[in-house]
């Protein structure tokens, strides 16, 4: 299994950044997707879901109405377009996949991406 | 805020056990299984416990979970160097539609 997060970089406040997570190793259809985050000096942050057919998709309070996330089985890809970006969105941003649905733990995780938010 | 409690430091020295507490309510710990992750730094999260006592393949014998109510914990037996990292506990919250991660506990081995 392997996941690998891509679309990073350095965005000014109210930005947007779209990150991807290319997947392979598993059928990829089968499972639902997150998206975790980890702010400096700050623990883990789950912040979306979304299951194997996007039939449902859940979002952390914290995000919600900023942040859309969508897959695209045809691809092995899930993505996170970010828009409105705050400072307090600066974290290494983590795609895992889960072991079946949203509400199902996740057992591996990708590498991560590097998201700064900054003037 | 977490809604799930984590001391936010433990410590033990090698050979020794430590356990690290994630306490929370009756919406998330009371009604789920409690999932615990391992994150070295520089590294992605890794998958030590499921379903509150259950380990994966590949995870050391040495760690093991327990849940009772609204509480859970996570015991190190054995204390190595390597297990030097932050812990964190996660349930899935009915009531929010959403994952809740505890804040996370920094294990340092002396």
């Amino acid at each position: 299994v392997r996941l690998v997060e891509s679309g990073g970089g350095l965005v000014q406040p109210g930005g947007s950044l779209r990150l991807s997570c290319a997947a392979s190793g598993f059928t990829f259809g089968d499972y639902a997707i997150h998206w975790v985050r980890r702010a400096p000096g700050k623990g883990l942050e789950w912040v979306s879901g979304i299951n194997w057919n996007s039939g449902k998709i859940s979002y952390a309070d914290s995000v919600k109405g900023r942040f859309n996330i969508s897959r695209e089985n045809a691809e092995n890809s899930v993505y996170l377009q970010m828009n409105s970006l705050r400072v307090e969105d600066t974290a290494l941003y983590y795609c895992a996949k889960s072991i079946g649905g949203v509400a199902n733990y996740c057992d591996y995780w990708g590498q991560g991406a590097l998201v700064t938010v900054s003037s | 805020q977490s809604m799930l409690t984590q001391p936010p430091s433990a410590s033990g020295t090698p050979g020794q056990r430590v356990t690290i507490s994630c306490s929370g309510g009756s919406s998330n710990l009371g009604g789920s299984n409690v999932i615990w992750y391992q994150h070295l730094p520089g590294a992605a999260p890794k998958l030590l416990i499921f379903s509150n006592n259950q380990r994966p393949s590949g995870v050391p014998d040495r760690f093991s979970g327990s849940k009772s109510g609204t509480s859970a914990s996570l015991a190190i037996s054995g204390l190595q160097s390597e297990d030097e990292a932050d812990y964190y506990c996660a349930v899935w919250d009915d009531a929010l539609d959403a994952w809740v991660f505890g804040g996370g506990t920094k294990l340092t081995v002396l």
